[in-house]
C-alpha cells in the first residue's frame, strides 16, 4: 500500500518568514495530494490540494509543488503568521487503493512574534 | 464535498463497555465512508472503509471483532468499540469521499476516554 513520509516534525519559524515542509510517496498510482491543517483536538481541514497533471499551485501564502519523478510533494507558506501554527498533514490518494487517504506523520509548525 | 455529521464529540466510559459513535453524511448518499483514529501527537491512521450493505474493509492489524462498523444506510455509518480498554482512548474520525473532485469531507471527531 502507500507509505507517505514527513518532515520536519517540528519546524520553529519567525513571523514573516517562510516554512516549508516536505513529503515523500511510494505508490506511482497516487494522483491527488492534498495538504490539512488540524488544530488541536478538530478535524483536518483542507488548506490546498494539486493533482498528478500539475506540478505547482498557489493559493495566497500558501503554495504546493509536485515531482511525480521523485514522487515528493511539498507545502511553501509564505509571510507566517501567528494563526498558522497548527499540525499540518499532508497525504496522498490513489483511486486504485480503494479511494483512501493516506497520511504523512504531520508537522508541528510554531510561528513565533 | 458533502457535509458530514459526527456524534458524539465526547465521551467518557467505564473499561469494559461498548461505545458507539455515528457517522452521518448530510447531502450526499455515501457508499463509502472511512474511519480513522488519531492518537496524541500523532497522524490519522485508516482503521476501515465501511461499505454500504457489505462488510467493512479493515486495515491490517486493526481487530474487526473489537471495532464493529456498522453502514446499513447511505447516510449513516457507526463505530462501535466493543469492551473497551484504556489503550482505545483516542481521537475517532469519519470521512465521506463523495468522488466528485477528489471531495473528501472529515467529520467532527469522536474525543474517547476509556477509564
Amino acid at each position: 500500500g502507500e507509505n507517505v513520509e514527513q518532515h520536519p516534525s517540528t519546524l520553529s519559524v519567525q513571523e514573516g518568514d517562510s516554512a516549508v515542509i516536505k513529503c515523500t510517496y511510494s505508490d506511482s498510482a497516487s494522483n491527488y495530494f492534498p495538504w490539512y491543517k488540524q488544530e488541536l483536538g478538530k478535524r483536518p481541514q483542507l488548506i490546498i490540494d494539486i493533482r498528478s497533471n500539475v506540478g505547482e499551485k498557489k493559493d495566497q501564502r500558501i503554495a504546493v509543488t509536485l515531482n511525480k519523478t521523485a514522487k515528493h510533494f511539498s507545502l511553501h507558506i509564505t509571510e507566517t503568521q501567528p494563526e498558522d501554527s497548527a499540525v499540518y498533514f499532508c497525504a496522498a490518494f490513489s483511486r486504485g487503493g480503494g479511494n483512501k487517504l493516506t497520511f504523512g506523520t504531520g508537522t508541528q509548525l510554531k510561528v513565533e512574534l | 464535498g458533502a457535509v458530514v455529521s459526527q456524534h458524539p464529540s465526547r465521551v467518557i466510559c467505564k473499561s469494559g463497555t461498548s461505545v458507539k459513535i455515528e457517522c452521518r453524511s448530510l447531502d450526499f448518499q455515501a457508499t463509502t465512508m472511512f474511519w480513522y483514529r488519531q492518537f496524541p501527537k500523532q497522524s490519522l491512521m485508516l482503521m476501515a472503509t465501511s461499505n454500504e450493505g457489505s462488510k467493512a474493509t479493515y486495515e491490517q492489524g486493526v481487530e474487526k471483532d473489537k471495532f464493529l462498523i456498522n453502514h446499513a444506510s447511505l447516510t449513516l455509518s457507526t463505530l462501535t468499540v466493543t469492551s473497551a480498554h484504556p489503550e482505545d482512548s483516542s481521537f475517532y474520525i469519519c470521512s465521506v469521499y463523495d468522488g466528485t473532485n477528489y471531495g473528501y469531507t472529515f467529520g467532527s471527531g469522536t474525543r474517547l476516554t476509556v477509564v
